[in-house]
């Protein structure tokens, strides 16, 4: 199975405040298709997970445009680039390259 | 406007069994595939199960395999799953997800999440 792992698991930020947080899988996430399928989810508190962002940089509909994903192959990052409260909560990064899918452990996001 | 409304969690005891339904609206439900994925309470997302458009293809996290059983029912635009031997661990709250559509050259992503359903597994 493919492993994601995130840092940090915690991330402290003030508001208007960038913050960054890093997903590596333990293996290439491109497909045979030539796509990488890399999404990056968001969990606010008591809330189900949404889609922010998808294959790797493509932002999902109604996501605000201070979300941003890169990376390639086997690193990634999300960045939000000026932190709302609206932003608190969890942020996993999942692949949908191969079966099973797996996620990352997931970044909690809180104003300090 | 998309919406899937996952029923039929509750308390069971161990070895016991549920049916889980989830009713999608907003999207040509024939056309996805669809997940389960499920969230122990206080604790990470796991992927359970997914089942092809037509339902004639599906796969299981190893920690299921054997005990759940996942259907669709186009018809009705009706996710199941049958969750057996329940055992402790599995206790978490079960989310239904629009999952892919796949082209000549690219899928789609699992994009809508419904609000869940909690299973609880004790004596």
């Amino acid at each position: 199975d493919i492993v994601l792992t995130q840092t940090p698991l915690s991330s402290p930020v003030t508001l208007g405040q960038p913050a960054s947080i890093s997903c590596r899988s333990s293996q290439s996430l491109v497909h045979s298709d030539g796509n990488t399928y890399l999404t990056w989810l968001q969990q606010r508190p008591g809330q189900p997970p949404r889609l922010l962002i998808y294959k790797i940089s493509n932002r999902f509909s109604g996501v605000p445009d201070r979300f941003s994903g890169s990376g390639a192959g086997t690193d990634f990052t999300l960045q939000i680039s000026r932190v709302e409260a609206e932003d608190v909560g969890v942020y996993y990064c999942m692949q949908a390259t191969q079966f099973p899918r797996t996620f990352g452990q997931g970044t909690k996001v809180e104003i300090k | 406007e998309v919406r899937l409304l996952e029923s039929g969690g509750g308390l069971v005891q161990p070895g016991g069994s549920l049916r889980l339904s989830c009713a999608a609206s907003g999207f040509f439900f024939s056309s996805y595939a669809m997940s389960w994925v499920r969230q122990a309470p206080g604790k990470g997302l796991e992927w359970v199960s997914i089942i092809s458009d037509s339902g004639d293809s599906t796969d299981y996290a190893d920690s299921v395999k054997g005990r759940f059983t996942v259907s669709r029912d186009n018809s009705k635009n009706t996710l199941y799953l049958e969750v057996n031997g329940l055992r402790p661990e599995d206790t978490a709250i079960y989310y239904c997800v629009k999952d892919q559509y796949c082209g000549s050259h690219s899928c789609s992503p699992p994009d809508y999440w419904g609000q869940g359903t909690l299973v609880t597994v004790s004596s």
